[in-house]
């Protein structure tokens, strides 16, 4: 069973850091893309950055570009996400996603979610 | 970046009856790369379809997509209880960003 566990989430003020981790298990972690997804309170989902299986590859949103950066260690099955000069618009719910099954390269949907970390930012 | 537009924002229907959701692009979807999701409170989002029309594994045959270029459609035949939820559409047929529609709350009447 493919399971995806976030964490790390929290209160932050603005300006300051925080470590976002999804530990992943039930697949072969190393084959797939990941990505990070947030949901604002009472918004829509925004697609936030993702990373190739092999690390190679790696995209990020606008909104993030510069402040954020994705990693994973695929020894420890285990995808990151840092974050610094961290916004009020960054507050959120995280999900970490896998990419599905069926997806062919960056043309990706995902198959399987955690259930979210919160992160606010706020003074 | 291609936008969806998801209506109704708000649909209220009897278990039993028949949804029909929708999700309309900005430009046309490349490939039908087009994804429904179901998301309930607190829990992680559950993807039904993908490519437009495909079910995802375990996914109940009363859940169907269809829909090519701009116009997309989720139907949901015979209404249960645990259906009544949030659904959004994703379409992945460009390069990142991937761009989700703002979703549809489908609550019981």
């Amino acid at each position: 069973e493919v399971q995806l566990l976030e964490s790390g989430g929290g209160l932050v003020q603005p300006g300051g850091s925080l470590r976002l981790s999804c530990a992943a298990s039930g697949f072969t972690f190393s084959d797939y893309a990941m990505s990070w997804v947030r949901q604002a309170p009472g918004k829509g989902m925004e697609w936030v950055s993702g990373m190739s299986g092999d690390t190679k590859t790696i995209r990020y949103a606008d909104s993030v570009k510069g402040r954020f950066t994705i990693s994973r260690d695929n020894s420890k099955n285990t995808l990151f996400l840092q974050m610094n000069s961290l916004r009020a618009e960054d507050t959120a719910v995280y999900y970490c996603a896998k990419k599905g099954a069926y997806s062919s390269g960056w043309s990706m949907y995902f198959d399987y979610w955690g259930q979210g970390t919160m992160v606010t930012v706020s003074s | 970046d291609i936008m969806l537009t998801q209506s109704p924002d708000t649909l209220s229907l009897s278990p039993g009856e028949r949804a029909t959701l929708s999700c309309r692009a900005s430009q046309s979807v490349t490939s039908s790369y087009l994804a429904w999701y179901q998301h309930k409170p607190g829990q992680a989002p559950r993807l039904l379809i993908y490519a437009a029309s495909s079910r995802a594994t375990g996914i109940p045959d009363r859940f169907s997509g269809s829909g090519s270029g701009t116009d997309f459609t989720l139907t949901i035949t015979r209404l249960e209880p645990e259906d009544f939820a949030v659904y959004y559409c994703q379409q992945y047929g460009t390069s990142p960003p991937f761009t989700f529609g703002q979703g549809t709350k489908l609550e019981i009447k």
